[in-house]
């Protein structure tokens, strides 16, 4: 099993670029998430997902689109970049609600 | 958002000493589960306690679920370099769907 998936690693986007960071699943998990994670800071929900069809707001929604059309794959859009999304991104999955997350390994996007 | 307070927020301390970290909410919690993130990677979960007063081990790593429900502890021992990280903690469902994680502890290991 490959895990959590995303990409790509890293990415420098100008203002007002748009684009989608990737994520990926093979563990048959129902529950996604999408965290940003500022330096020196904790990790903040941005978005989430239980189950393919259902998505939610975190405590940190703006600016940010998702979609689940299928289980595997929990796509986040960035709409119109802004330098305040400077941040790293992890995408995380899970079997369901009383169980923790798999994290995959990040995308650290610089917007300039 | 669920806050999730943990102590001490950073940690230097020498190799070989012995860690104690904590986690506090104003909720009752039914489950906790411990992270570390290593510098530049994703959390990955190192216990999962489940009942009040549950002591859990994974190597030198110790955990315990607080009896009043709304803390939990974590204390490392005989430190190594590779303890270096950020852990947090964090409940799986006491916010519904939602899934929140603490304010995290950033511990350095001196040589």
């Amino acid at each position: 099993n490959a895990g959590v998936t995303q990409t790509p690693k890293f990415q420098v986007l100008k203002t007002g670029q748009s684009m989608t960071l990737q994520c990926a699943q093979d563990m048959n998990h129902e529950y996604m998430s999408w965290y940003r994670q500022d330096p020196g800071m904790g990790l903040r929900l941005i978005h989430y997902s239980v189950g393919a069809g259902i998505t939610d707001q975190g405590e940190v929604p703006n600016g940010y689109n998702v979609s689940r059309s299928t289980t595997e794959d929990f796509p986040l859009r960035l709409l119109s970049a802004a330098p305040s999304q400077t941040s790293v991104y992890f995408c995380a999955s899970r079997p369901g609600i009383n169980y923790g997350y798999t994290f995959g390994s990040g995308t650290r996007l610089t917007v300039v | 958002g669920q806050q999730l307070n943990q102590s001490p927020q950073s940690m230097f301390i020498q190799e070989g000493e012995d860690v104690s970290m904590n986690c506090t909410s104003s909720s009752i919690f039914n489950t906790w589960l411990w992270y570390k993130q290593d510098p530049g990677e994703g959390p990955v979960l190192l216990i999962a306690l489940y009942k009040a007063g549950e002591l859990t081990s994974n190597g030198r790593l110790t955990a315990q679920f607080g009896i009043t429900r709304k803390d939990s502890f974590l204390n490392i021992s005989a430190s190594i370099p590779s303890d270096v990280g950020i852990y947090f903690c964090a409940d799986p469902s006491n916010t519904g769907n939602q899934f929140y994680f603490g304010t995290g502890t950033s511990l350095t290991v001196i040589p």
